[in-house]
Parts: structure tokens; sequence; C-alpha cells
């Protein structure tokens, strides 16, 4: 499984824009770049996945390098309820989830 | 949206006996289901995967016998700790696929804390 590398932690200033980066040079041409992030004892929850081009949805918005080997998870304004594990993955159609170790986000107030 | 539910959140069992941990998706059927661990301050692994009507397929270092998985339907998978030790105390949390063609990746349980005493 090809894998990612994301800084360990993070600290954001409530409503600023937080840019979480993600490291995964060894991408092959079929693999989706996904986001989740994870609340203290709470299963994962899906935020954002790409291919190639650039995605936004309500949560956030995800920024692909033209030659896919590393991504930016970006948070327009981030809250209170934001600080999180969050997880940069790559995955394959009918492959399996491996997370790595993430990047704990802590946001203050 | 695509929605899984996992039953008990939290159970507290004696060394020695078995517990059985249910995976349901609510609105969807899954294909495949997987199970993961977490230890606390650390990521999950994943254990297995499950897929309706055929057998688990385990990761390395999990121990078959220990945890018995059960696909019976394509909405419900089960894990069964069998002879729970203190050391499986841990987080365990179950996901779902809609399928290998489903690019949205996987909708995750609450999880299921599991204190072994």
């Amino acid at each position: 499984d090809a894998k990612t590398t994301q800084p360990n932690s993070m600290e954001s200033n409530e409503e600023e824009p937080v840019h979480l980066p993600c490291n995964h040079s060894t991408i092959s041409g079929t693999d989706y770049i996904h986001w989740y992030r994870q609340l203290p004892s709470q299963g994962p929850e899906y935020v954002i996945h790409g291919l190639t081009s650039n995605v936004n949805n309500r949560m956030a918005s995800l920024a692909i390098a033209e030659d896919r080997k590393s991504s930016t998870l970006i948070l327009h304004r981030a809250t209170l309820r934001d600080a999180a594990v969050y997880y940069c993955i790559l995955y394959n159609q009918g492959g399996k989830l491996i997370f790595g170790q993430g990047t704990e986000l802590s946001v203050k107030p | 949206g695509a929605v899984v539910s996992q039953h008990p959140s939290r159970v507290i069992c004696k060394s020695g006996t078995s517990v059985k941990i249910e995976c349901r998706s609510l609105d969807f059927q899954a294909t495949t289901m997987f199970w993961y661990r977490q230890f606390p301050k650390q990521s999950l692994m994943l254990m297995a995967t499950s897929n309706e009507g055929s057998k688990a397929t385990y990761e390395q270092g999990v121990e078959k016998d220990k945890f018995l998985i059960n696909h019976a339907s394509l909405t419900l998978s089960t894990l069964t700790v069998t002879s729970a030790h203190p050391e499986d105390s841990s987080f365990y949390i179950c996901s779902a696929s809609k399928g290998p063609l489903d690019s949205n990746g996987y909708t995750f349980g609450s999880g299921t804390r599991l204190t072994v005493v």
C-alpha cells in the first residue's frame, strides 16, 4: 500500500483557515486521495476525496498537486469542533483503507 | 448518506468470556466490511476484511481463532472476541463499503470500547 506522510500535529486559531499537508510521493495512477478525521472516542468521519482535480464540499477543500505527489486539506474557517486527528489516505477501489499516524489538529479560541 | 451502526458502544466483560460486536449498514448494502482496533493515542490498525458469504481475510498477526468474524448478510457483520483477556481491551471500529467500484471510500461505525477485567 502506498504511504502518506503528515506532520504529527498542527495548531490553528479559531475562525482562521487551516492548511493540512500530506505527501504521497509513491501514489499510483489509480489511487484516490481520501481524508478522514477522528474526534476523540469516535469512529473516523469522511471529509473529502479526490483523484486529480481540486475538490470542494461543505466541510473542506482538497488541493491536489499537479504531479499528485502531495495534497492539502483546507479548512476555510476552523472552529473548536474541527479539533481532531486528520488522516490522509491513499485508496484504490476495491482495496483497503490503511491509516497512518495522521495530524492532530488543535484549535485555539 | 451512508450510515453504519455499531453495537454496543461500550462493554465490560470478565477475562475468559466472549464478546460479540455488531456492525450494521443501515441504508445501503455492504459487500465488504472492515474491522479495526485502536489503542489509546495510536492510529487505527486494520484487523480483517469481511466479505458477505465468504470467509474473512485477516491481516498478518491477527489471530483468526480469537477474533471470529461473520458476515452473514449484506447489512450485518459481527466480530466476536473469544476468551477475552485484559490485553484485548481496546477500541474496536467497523467500517463498510458499498463495493469495489465505490470511490467514496468507507463509512465508519462509532466504535465499541471493550474493557476486559
